[in-house]
């Protein structure tokens, strides 16, 4: 069956420290791939994208991802993390043969400590 | 701000109602896609509008049924609620179909079944 996972429930990081968010994904061929971050009362907010190309993406706010075939992974990371990034991080697929539906995993919260 | 809005904020029904939830795209943006987040959960697909037709559906009873109208705004409807319809809904505009055109996405419309 199709799936996108986000292993990590809940994640707490330091103000300044580095970030990595997991994704796995399960599906026939790679998917496009996606990362989006939800603040409180707020909408989703694209980071990046991945369709093909470059393995390593780079997208808003300092966050980068990179794109592993051999582990079915799109996993997100940031170097320095600001208070300002404590949110709610979804990772999502859209398979290339359906293009117009967005599956989203069960999402990562991420909480910063001074 | 994505210039995306949805009303009303938060709504509570009772079992056996309808609803109704309105959403207001980016201006041009010819598709919507709406989707439910339950609590602790990613969003899920319900269905996506292009031009005024429903274009794809995601796993979702008929009693999920939608509107989009010409001047960008769009509804959806759920008859007969159920309780297990307590959720926050998203709406997505995008300009074309694919997910590549990346999707804007409204701040919710909390509905609470009782």
């Amino acid at each position: 069956a199709q799936s996108v996972t986000q292993p990590d429930i809940h994640i707490t990081v330091s103000e300044g420290a580095s970030l990595e968010l997991r994704c796995n994904y399960s599906y026939g061929a790679t998917p496009y791939l996606f990362w989006y971050v939800q603040s409180p009362g707020q909408g989703l907010q694209l980071l990046l994208k991945y369709f093909s190309g470059d393995t390593l993406v780079q997208g808003i706010k300092g966050f980068e991802a990179e794109f592993k075939r051999s582990q079915s992974s799109f996993n997100l990371r940031k170097p320095s993390v600001h208070w300002s990034d404590a949110a709610e991080y979804f990772c999502a697929v859209a398979p290339r043969s359906n293009d117009y539906k967005l599956s989203f995993g069960a999402g990562t919260t991420v909480t910063v400590r001074a | 701000e994505t210039g995306v809005t949805q009303s009303p904020t938060h709504l509570i029904k009772t079992r056996g109602q309808q609803v109704t939830l309105r959403c207001s795209s980016q201006s041009g943006h010819n598709t919507v896609s709406w989707y439910q987040q339950a609590l602790g959960q990613g969003p899920q697909f319900i269905f996506q509008y292009y031009r005024e037709e429903e274009n794809g559906r995601g796993n979702f009873p008929p009693r999920f049924s939608g509107l989009q109208f010409p001047n960008y705004s769009s509804e959806l409807n759920v008859n007969a609620l159920e309780l297990d319809d307590s959720a926050l809904y998203l709406c997505a505009s995008s300009p074309g179909l694919a997910v590549f055109d990346e999707q804007f996405f409204g701040p919710g419309t909390r509905l609470t079944v009782l």
